[in-house]
């Protein structure tokens, strides 16, 4: 099946500091990949929607300049939080659609990155 | 109103058990609905979709939708504790790729 990596799976960082999660699809292509931050014991709240080759597409109270997505090629997106704080703490996941599967195929999610700011 | 109402439990069953897990949606776009579960620390992992009303099964899995009642379920057979885990449906649009997720039953199968 189809299969999405995530790295890193943990990361531990100072405040103020940026990081950067890599999202890679490894057997497909993904013209579209999702970006979900999942606060503990709470569902998945859908961040951004990466386009491949444009601008991604951010979720109303998500700032932009402060999670950055690129989405360079067919198989991978990155998330960077950028000047990171203890709130921004939190598991971050990311998920792929199979180029050429149509809008209602199910996305396939990473195995997630918890993010710890101190 | 959420868009998409699923009982946080939790939910504790004995080994074997038969388990009924249940979301209801507002939105009657909602066309497609998948159903994902989630252990501890890890991502979501599919377990089943449908487009359609009416059940679908996968070995102890059946999922089934009522759309007229904007109603679906996830149903798991001879439960066993490898099944402990967050289970979230997920329902989608008929235009767009946006997922919207339930909040998710914690689930424990006791041995």
């Amino acid at each position: 099946g189809a299969v999405v990596s995530q790295h890193p799976s943990r990361v531990i960082c100072k405040s103020g500091t940026s990081v950067k999660i890599e999202c890679r699809s490894l057997d497909f292509q993904a013209t579209t990949m999702f970006w979900y931050r999942q606060f503990p014991k709470q569902s998945l709240m859908l961040m951004a929607t990466s386009n491949e080759g444009s601008k991604a597409t951010y979720e109303q109270g998500v700032e932009k300049d402060k999670f950055l997505i690129n989405h360079a090629s067919l198989t991978l997106s990155t998330l960077t939080v950028t000047s990171a704080h203890p709130e921004d703490s939190s598991f971050y996941i990311c998920s792929a659609r199979e180029f050429g599967t149509g809008s209602n195929s199910p996305l396939h999610f990473g195995n997630g990155t918890r993010l710890t700011v101190t | 109103q959420k868009e998409v109402e699923q009982d946080p439990g939790p939910l504790s069953v004995p080994e074997g058990a038969i388990v009924s897990l249940n979301c209801t949606y507002s939105n009657s776009a909602f066309q497609y609905f998948m159903w994902y579960r989630q252990y501890s620390r890890k991502g979501p992992e599919l377990l089943m979709y449908t487009y359609s009303s009416g059940n679908k099964e996968d070995g102890r899995f059946t999922a089934q939708v009522d759309k007229s009642s904007k109603y679906i379920s996830l149903f798991i057979r001879d439960s066993q504790p490898s099944d402990s885990a967050t289970y979230l449906c997920a329902i989608g649009e008929t235009s767009g790729s946006r997922l919207t997720f339930g909040e998710g039953t914690q689930l424990t199968v006791n041995p």
